[in-house]
């Protein structure tokens, strides 16, 4: 079955940039999708087809998807950003999601 | 406003079932394909099951196939997954979502219910 692996943390600085990656076979190929969790909330799409922004998610928030690799990047990282992210693809008729990435802004 | 709300979970035997559904307002229920989330208790989440619009199409977890079934009744604008002989392992929250395109659109999910907690006893 298809997986997708996350770095279990990242930390950043506020103002500064976090780049979170998610990685599997091919994933360029795929559309790649990127969802933020709060504690106690429901996740919430931030990046869908590797890059497009649903309206409602600030500018800070982009995406890239090549090769083995999508990247999450969020620009100018503010407190409110911290939360974990988790990547998703769809493959062989079936979804899957990466492990998660805890993001922490200290 | 769109809104999903799941309900139907509770507390059940291993090798129990449960029916799990999902109520959708403001927006077509018809036109969107519809996918079912779990999420374990401090765990990431996990992809169950998604259907198309119209239901014609279905797809599982392989952790999941044969066991459970994902239905819709477009007429009561409603998501519902039938679960059988549940495991102790498949204690979680379970998440509805809509799909953000059309009614085959299964890459990425734009609006997600609340959850209900499914817990399996052993």
């Amino acid at each position: 079955s298809y997986e997708l692996t996350q770095p279990p943390s990242v930390s950043v600085s506020p103002g500064q940039t976090a780049s979170i990656t998610c990685s599997g076979d091919k994933l360029g190929d795929k559309y790649a999708s990127w969802y933020q969790q709060k504690p106690g909330q429901s996740p919430v799409l931030v990046i869908y087809e590797d890059a497009k922004r649903p309206s409602g998610i600030p500018e800070r928030f982009s995406g890239s998807n090549s090769g083995n690799t999508a990247t999450l990047t969020i620009s100018g990282t503010q407190a409110m950003d911290e939360a974990d992210y988790y990547c998703q693809a769809w493959d062989s008729s079936t979804g899957v999601f990466g492990g998660g990435t805890k993001l922490t802004v200290l | 406003e769109v809104v999903l709300l799941e309900s139907g979970g509770g507390l059940v035997q291993r090798g129990g079932s449960l029916r799990l559904s999902c109520a959708a307002s403001g927006f077509t229920f018809s036109s969107y394909a519809m996918t079912w989330v779990r999420q374990a208790p401090g765990k990431g989440l996990e992809w169950v099951s998604a259907i198309s619009g119209s239901g014609g199409s279905a797809y599982y977890a392989d952790s999941v196939k044969g066991r459970f079934t994902i239905s819709r009744d477009n007429s009561k604008n409603t998501l519902f997954l039938q679960m059988n002989t549940l495991r102790a392992e498949e204690t979680a929250v379970y998440y509805c979502a809509k799909g953000a395109m059309n009614e085959n659109y299964y890459y990425a999910m734009d609006v997600w219910g609340q959850g209900t907690t499914v817990t399996v006893s052993s």
